[in-house]
């Protein structure tokens, strides 16, 4: 079974400065996606950027960009000039894309952005 | 294009009642997936419906159950509940694994 670790429970970061979270994640398969997801206290789980694994390129979205070491099994999310609405919960989450598709997700790193 | 809607936002039982909570995933999106949100457990899986049939299910009591309509609607359904069943319960549509979830606002349970 696949399992996604993110060892940071709690960070914070000064706003407009930049802030890397950290995901590691366990799996046999050579096919899947990996996730970034923020869930403000509003509780709304939001897309922030998604990785496909055989895509050697790091994905971009605006300020936020990962880190992915393939063979490392490691996806890390960088979030540049951190802004206050960036505070939330940031979940990784492992997308198997094999017969079951099933999709596992990290235990969540809290961000606090301190103006 | 519209969300995913959850009903109700909130919700209050009591212990050995029972519950349905709806999803409408968005429109195209064949697959839904249920999550059980506790501070202390995380996200935990439930279950995945694609097109009417059950695809994936997760470790939880069979007191836990839900279902898909044609039109992709989904229920789920926990009966005799119990305190520990208070949590946040999120739906996630999908049109398939590269596009990821998108993910309603869930439906706050409070057991009491």
């Amino acid at each position: 079974a696949q399992t996604v670790t993110q060892s940071q429970p709690e960070m914070s970061v000064q706003e407009a400065e930049t802030v890397t979270l950290s995901c590691t994640y366990d799996t046999s398969e050579s096919n899947y996606y990996l996730f970034w997801y923020k869930q403000p206290p509003s509780r709304q789980m939001i897309l922030v950027i998604r990785q496909e694994a055989y895509k050697q390129q790091n994905a971009t979205e605006n300020r936020f960009s990962v880190n992915f070491q393939k063979a490392a099994k490691s996806f890390s999310l960088k979030i540049s000039d951190s802004q206050l609405g960036d505070t939330a919960m940031y979940f990784c989450a492992f997308w198997d894309s094999g017969g079951y598709q099933k999709v596992t997700f990290g235990t969540g790193t809290k961000l606090q952005v301190i103006p | 294009k519209a969300g995913v809607t959850q009903t109700p936002r909130y919700l209050i039982k009591t212990r050995g009642q029972q519950v349905t909570l709806s999803c409408s995933p968005i429109s195209g999106h064949r697959s839904v997936s249920w999550y059980q949100q506790t501070p202390g457990q995380g996200l935990q899986f439930l279950f995945e419906y694609f097109s009417e049939t059950q695809r994936n299910k997760g470790n939880f009591p069979g007191r836990f159950s839900g279902r898909q309509f044609s039109n992709s609607r989904s229920e789920m359904n926990v009966s005799t509940l119990e305190l520990g069943d208070s949590a946040l319960y999120l739906c996630a549509s999908s049109a398939g694994p590269p596009l990821g979830y998108t993910f309603g606002s869930g439906t706050r349970l409070t057991v009491v």
